[in-house]
């Protein structure tokens, strides 16, 4: 089945610093990925949708600033929180799909912590 | 993207079928429904997906009402590895955004 792989699986940092935050389809081109931030017991929520070469459409309410996703490639995209707050800390999760097919594949998600 | 309804959730014993209901009244005629499941702390997985006939795989059988209102995800022999929370979600296949909600958390007991 198809695989998608994420890195770091979890990161402490340090309020104000910018975390980076990668999604990788390793057996297939993902023309489209997407990317969620799930809080403690909430519901996956989606943050943004991004094609590759294009800019990221974000969800209402998603500050585009402080999450900047970049698909520079059909195995790769990034997700770097900017200037990250105690109030960012939660589990990120990416998935991807290929062109012309029906499923999502899901990373196993990274968990960011801001002290 | 049509909202769905699942009960918050379920208990199902081992070894026995776990059916798990979604109610999806407004369902347009370009959506189709999925079903995903999450593991705790890990990242949701693709189990099965419909437009209006029935389906199988080697995971689950999925079952939709000839309205397309309603559906039931079938595990058939439930493990105690099946116990996650099981999400149903209506959406067009061209944009592809999948739309979470609440889903039913599903404990399968020994």
């Amino acid at each position: 089945g198809a695989v998608v792989s994420q890195h770091p699986s979890w990161v402490i940092c340090k309020s104000g610093t910018s975390v980076k935050i990668e999604c990788r389809s390793l057996d297939f081109q993902a023309t489209t990925m997407f990317w969620y931030r799930q809080f403690p017991k909430q519901s996956l929520m989606l943050m943004a949708t991004s094609n590759e070469g294009s800019k990221a459409t974000y969800e209402q309410g998603v500050e585009k600033d402080k999450f900047l996703i970049n698909h520079a490639s059909l195995t790769l995209s990034t997700l770097t929180v900017t200037s990250a707050h105690p109030e960012d800390s939660s589990f990120y999760i990416c998935s991807a799909r290929s062109e012309g097919t029906y499923e999502q594949y899901f990373g196993p998600g990274t968990r960011l912590t801001v002290t | 993207d049509a909202k769905t309804t699942q009960p918050p959730s379920m208990d199902c014993a081992e070894g026995r079928a776990a059916n798990l209901p979604c109610n999806h009244s407004t369902i347009s005629g370009n959506e189709y429904v999925y079903w995903y499941r999450q593991i705790h702390s890990q990242g949701p997985q693709y189990i099965i997906h419909g437009l209006k006939n029935n389906e199988t795989n080697e995971m689950a059988s999925l079952i939709i009402t000839e309205d397309r209102k309603s559906s039931t995800l079938i595990l058939p022999h439930a493990t105690l590895r099946d116990t996650a929370v099981y999400y149903c979600i209506a959406a067009a296949v061209e944009g592809g955004k999948l739309i979470f909600g609440q889903g039913t958390e599903l404990s399968v007991k020994p």
